[in-house]
């Protein structure tokens, strides 16, 4: 089936660092989604990436699909503390309307140093 | 944006009963939903997909009779763990999709005891 390698599994860093993240795949995609969860919640859509080579930023998130198809990074500059939580990259394995069934890496742990 | 709501968000239960929990799309109408679980310090995993007037179609190793979906109106899904044990206790979050996106619930934590 298809595999999702997200890393680093975790980052411990100090405010103020950028973070980059990454996720990457045997499988071409034509969709790169990233998630945020915080600790008791629900996954938040932050970027994403319809489009081979895209590059698209959320305020201090940047994302990028890659070129090949088959990977995506995530980048977030000048960490805060409110970063912290889990991110996780995604795609759909479906086709066609909305009954796409994502599948999800295993996901970043983000910890922040203030 | 697209808002999902589910209720409750967290149940503490006895074990041998059965829960309901409810996702909604506030804002838009879903013909398909999908039902999730979480272990601790794990990814999601996808339990279902939840067709409105139709079916569920479970993923594979997911009991249809322990968890039962029903999608009865373009905006509620119901997932009901039937006589729950211990090791159903876990996080259970629900999705719509939006064109080429999903949005996510908040969440219920099940803890079975």
């Amino acid at each position: 089936g298809q595999q999702l390698n997200q890393s680093p599994q975790s980052m411990f860093i100090q405010e103020g660092e950028d973070v980059s993240m990454n996720c990457t795949s045997s499988s071409i995609f034509n969709t790169w989604l990233w998630y945020k969860q915080d600790p008791g919640e629900g996954p938040v859509l932050l970027i994403a990436l319809y489009k081979a080579g895209e590059l698209t930023s959320n305020g201090r998130l940047t994302a990028q699909f890659g070129i090949t198809r088959k990977d995506s990074f995530l980048n977030i500059s000048a960490s805060i503390p409110s970063d912290v939580g889990i991110y996780f990259c995604a795609v759909p394995r479906g086709s066609g309307g909305s009954n796409y069934k994502l599948t999800f890496g295993k996901g970043t742990l983000l910890t922040v140093n203030p | 944006g697209a808002v999902v709501s589910q209720h409750p968000s967290r149940v503490i239960c006895k074990s041998g009963t059965s829960v309901k929990i409810e996702c909604r799309s506030l804002d838009f109408q879903a013909t398909t939903m999908f039902w999730y679980r979480q272990f601790p310090k794990q990814s999601l995993m996808l339990m279902a997909t939840s067709n409105e007037g139709s079916k569920a179609t479970y993923e594979q190793g997911v009991e249809k009779d322990k968890f039962l979906i029903n999608h009865a109106s373009l905006t509620l899904s119901t997932l009901t763990v039937t006589s729950a044990h211990p090791e159903d206790s876990s996080f259970y979050i629900c999705s719509a999709g939006d064109l080429y996106t999903q949005y996510f619930g908040p969440g219920t934590r099940l803890t079975v005891l």
